[in-house]
């Protein structure tokens, strides 16, 4: 069974930083991108950032860029999301997720876990 | 940046009714777009991709059709559980990824 597991949520102020984290099990994790999306509070969704299997491919949204790294451990099938200058309007609910594409990327998710709660906020 | 714009907001059905969700992009995606499931307190669920394959395990009364700019969810039976918010998303033109605002379906 495919589970994604977050952690790391916590209340911080604005241009604080945060490390998320996200344990994945029950699938061969380096044969797979993985994905961070995020849903502000009664909102939509969000796609934030992207890694390939080995690392060596990442991609952010505008609204992170140059604030935000995403980086993953495969010996330990985990996955990360380093939050830098964190304001306000980060405040969500962050999605770790699975790309559905084993051989290659196909950019859609097929498994999330149950998210972690940032709050930004003085 | 690809904009996906989803009719309605809000579509009040009963249960056995059969649900039509539209999903517009402001260009063509060709037939790189999914449709998700979200229930309150719950991660979403995928249920379409590449604009007409159902996702494993996902009912058939779950259907997916369009090309281009417009796309369609079907729901030819609405049953119970299918009350939730239903988000489409594209992958065609990224970064970045974008979904639509989502249109939330609920009992009448």
């Amino acid at each position: 069974e495919v589970q994604l597991v977050e952690s790391g949520g916590v209340v911080v102020q604005p241009g604080g930083s945060l490390r998320l984290s996200c344990a994945a099990s029950g699938f061969t994790f380096d044969d797979y991108t993985m994905h961070w999306v995020r849903q502000a509070p009664g909102k939509g969704l969000e796609w934030v950032s992207l890694i390939s299997w080995d690392g060596g491919s990442t991609y952010y949204a505008d609204s992170v860029k140059g604030r935000f790294t995403i980086s993953r451990d495969n010996s330990k099938n985990s996955l990360y999301l380093q939050m830098n200058s964190l304001r306000t309007e980060d405040t969500a609910l962050y999605y770790c997720a699975k790309d559905i594409g084993a051989a290659a990327t196909a950019y859609y998710f097929d498994y999330w876990g149950q998210g972690t709660l940032v709050t930004v906020s003085s | 940046e690809i904009v996906l714009t989803q009719s309605p907001a809000t579509l009040s059905l009963s249960p056995g009714e059969r649900a039509t969700l539209s999903c517009r992009a402001s260009q063509s995606v060709s037939s790189y777009l999914a449709w998700y499931q979200q229930k309150p307190g719950q991660a979403p669920r995928l249920l379409i991709y590449d604009a007409s394959n159902r996702a494993t395990g996902i009912p058939a009364r779950f259907s997916g059709s369009g090309s281009g700019t417009d796309f369609t969810l079907t729901i030819s039976s609405l049953e119970p559980e299918d009350f939730a918010v239903y988000y489409c998303q594209q992958r065609s033109n990224w970064p970045p990824l974008t979904f639509g605002p989502g249109t939330k379906v609920d009992i009448k």
